[in-house]
């Protein structure tokens, strides 16, 4: 099945600084979605990118999609105490099998 | 409108003992998930159903069992609980696969420890 590589496993901030974990395949991916899991949580979806180039922004969450479709980012501008949790991105195959997600990224934020 | 229901939230069993963890959602979807996540991972797919009376394996499903009799409920069953299926397990459902898509809706987990 499909598989996806994220980087970095864990990202210490400063609180006002940005943050950026990334997604990369070695296959052409059809769509990608990620996921946001708070400590202690259940994973709660975040948004799904479909097209080549496609860039999508959420107050001060931006997603892009790679032209080849094979990696994708989400950055945060200005983190904030909220934003703690683990990121994951989360990839299928095309079909109703389920998806495939990354290890994450874990994101600390110190005040 | 619940959303995905689990329970129990937590549960300790003891090692050859069996359990169900039970999964129901309102939503009236028709895709529904069982996951798995160990401490500081991602998710494995263990078992998963496109509909009522169709289930199928997915990466992970040995030492689990899993029924769909109805659209709402997902069962899944662990025979002779053993360490290793100590985890956090997730349910989840999608109304759809395709595009666009709202993505999972996940239910807020069983936290299983098998001593």
């Amino acid at each position: 099945g499909q598989q996806v590589m994220q980087i970095p496993q864990y990202q210490h901030v400063q609180e006002g600084e940005d943050f950026t974990t990334y997604c990369n395949s070695s296959t052409t991916l059809s769509n990608i979605q990620w996921y946001k899991q708070r400590p202690g949580g259940h994973p709660v979806f975040l948004i799904q990118l479909v097209k080549s180039g496609e860039v999508k922004k959420q107050k001060r969450l931006t997603f892009q999609f790679g032209e080849a479709k094979k990696n994708s980012s989400l950055h945060i501008t200005a983190t904030q105490t909220t934003d703690v949790g683990t990121y994951f991105c989360a990839v299928s195959g095309g079909g109703a099998d389920g998806l495939t997600f990354g290890k994450g990224t874990h994101l600390i934020i110190q005040p | 409108n619940a959303g995905v229901t689990q329970t129990p939230k937590f549960r300790i069993l003891k090692i050859g003992q069996s359990m169900t963890l039970q999964c129901a959602q309102d939503m009236n979807h028709n895709y529904m998930y069982w996951y798995r996540q160990d401490p500081g991972m991602g998710l494995k797919l263990i078992y998963y159903s496109v509909g009522a009376g169709i289930t199928d394996k997915g990466e992970v499903p040995n030492g689990y069992n899993v029924s769909r009799s109805t659209t709402e409920d997902f069962p899944l069953r662990l025979e002779l609980a053993a360490p290793s299926q100590t985890s956090v397990y997730f349910c989840a459902s999608s109304y759809s696969i395709g595009v666009p898509w709202d993505g999972y809706t996940f239910g807020s987990g069983t936290r299983l420890t098998v001593v």
